[in-house]
């Protein structure tokens, strides 16, 4: 079983709507919490991150942590068609702490 | 803003040949790494570094060498392309803390091989 799974998608929306995408994880000491932007043929660009558990809040994106749970979640509001891109969680602790491990990524089009 | 720059975007290459990815990052970060994003695969760590001259293998570093020679130079080395290779290959740095680190990528290099 891989250490961070990520709801594969693809996600299809109209524009406006609110978008959920999550992930789980099984490494309790994973601290800190990213979530990505890759837009075709480019690098991922990082969105947002989170240490610990809690929210955080950026314009229209979210992104939530439940350590109990071991899941995060990222939302956005008010969806744009420039939204559209695949999206990755990432996360890091120890005993690796200077490596980050990976979703697979969930690919999101949003429709005008 | 963290910059981690790749200095070649699309690389066309020929099987054998000697191929050199160059990254550069601006923000000393210690931890620099090289992977590959394949479709279906997703990311794919190659190998990493944790200082100048220190390197460790990651996932499939099979058909790859590394070079770490100044803190915010880290490159990537296919000593003979072959057609397996031809992948995007995305270099990042990390602002490492205790417990974890928060990872910034380039905008990646396209490399086929004919």
């Amino acid at each position: 079983q891989k250490e961070v799974e990520q709801d594969p998608g693809p996600l299809s929306v109209p524009e406006g709507a609110i978008v959920s995408l999550n992930c789980t994880y099984s490494n309790s000491a994973f601290q800190y919490f990213m979530w990505y932007r890759q837009y075709s043929r480019k690098g991922p660009e990082l969105l947002m991150y989170t240490y610990s558990s809690g929210n955080k809040e950026d314009g229209r994106f979210t992104a939530q942590v439940d350590k109990s749970s071991k899941y995060i979640s990222l939302f956005i509001r008010d969806s744009q068609p420039s939204d559209s891109a695949t999206y990755l969680c990432a996360m890091s602790g120890r005993p690796n702490a200077g490596k980050s491990t990976f979703g697979d990524g969930t690919t999101l089009t949003v429709k005008p | 803003d963290v910059k981690v720059t790749q200095s070649s975007r699309y690389l066309v290459k020929r099987t054998g040949e000697k191929v050199f990815l160059e990254c550069v990052q601006d923000m000393d970060h210690e931890n620099m790494f090289w992977y590959r994003q394949d479709p279906g695969l997703g990311l794919r760590l190659i190998y990493f570094s944790y200082d100048v001259k220190m390197k460790e293998k990651g996932d499939i570093p099979e058909g790859y060498s590394v070079s770490r020679e100044k803190k915010e130079r880290f490159s990537l080395i296919l000593e003979s392309a072959s057609t397996n290779q031809t992948s995007m290959y995305l270099c990042a740095s990390t602002e490492y803390r205790g417990d974890g680190n928060t990872i910034y990528f380039g905008e990646g290099s396209w490399l086929t091989v004919v």
